[in-house]
């Protein structure tokens, strides 16, 4: 157990409303990891962090920001949520002392409709 | 760019029977590569992981996988099944585009399920 947590567990939205999802941590790890899970394609890297305020675009970026004010939270925020986001996100953790090793969270299911 | 192949989107094997699930990765130098596990309805679960040595890595549950330079490869066995292993498998190699910036890249899954 990473002790990773991610919030809401569900949600279902509508097409244009804003949603943020939410990830904690309690083991003050530095770095962190949004993924979305879509059928045929596994994991994509949305965006990630490496510190407080510190964020960067992973592979599938677009419609998507960040924001990291405590080391604990990461939160992913879809500013005008499309059908297309409708998936899985997954939050990350990676140790500081372990080389590309990640820990997952439970997973948030968005249906966007 | 560093690309995970899973060539087998759904296997299904009977209980009992070994197993083996394809990886084939696409990177420069030595790798770092990892399988992962996801159950229904959960998250990623870590079952083993190669960075360097023994070529035959040995993971949680049983499973292992063997790591193949000259067919980059990375391939998940099992010598005998249960059927609490269905579940869907992720293959994953370890890619860093700019110092410090580490990062997965995952195939796109194999779906295993157990025959009674």
């Amino acid at each position: 157990d990473a002790g990773i947590t991610q919030s809401p567990r569900h949600k279902v939205t509508e097409t244009g409303t804003p949603v943020t999802l939410r990830c904690h941590q309690t083991e003050n790890h530095r770095y962190m990891y949004w993924y979305r899970q879509d059928p045929g394609h596994g994991l994509r890297l949305i965006h990630y962090s490496y510190g407080v305020k510190d964020t960067d675009k992973g592979e599938v970026s677009d419609g998507y920001s960040v924001s990291r004010s405590k080391t604990e939270d990461f939160l992913l925020t879809l500013e005008s949520a499309t059908s297309s986001q409708t998936s899985v996100y997954f939050c990350a953790i990676r140790p500081r002392d372990l080389t590309y090793e990640q820990y997952f969270g439970p997973g948030t299911r968005l249906t966007v409709t | 760019a560093q690309s995970v192949t899973q060539p087998d989107i759904h296997i299904t094997v009977s209980e009992g029977a070994s197993l083996e699930l394809r990886c084939n990765y696409s990177y420069g130098a030595t790798p770092y590569l990892f399988w992962y596990v996801q159950s229904p309805g959960q998250g990623l679960q870590l079952l083993l992981k190669y960075f360097s040595g023994d070529t035959l890595v040995q993971g949680i549950k049983g499973f292992e996988a063997e790591f193949k330079r000259s067919q980059s490869s990375f391939n998940l066995r099992k010598p005998s099944v249960h059927w609490s292993d269905a579940a869907e498998y992720f293959c994953a190699v370890g890619h860093s585009p700019i110092q410090g910036a580490q990062k997965l890249v995952f195939g796109q899954g194999t779906r295993l399920t157990i025959n009674p």
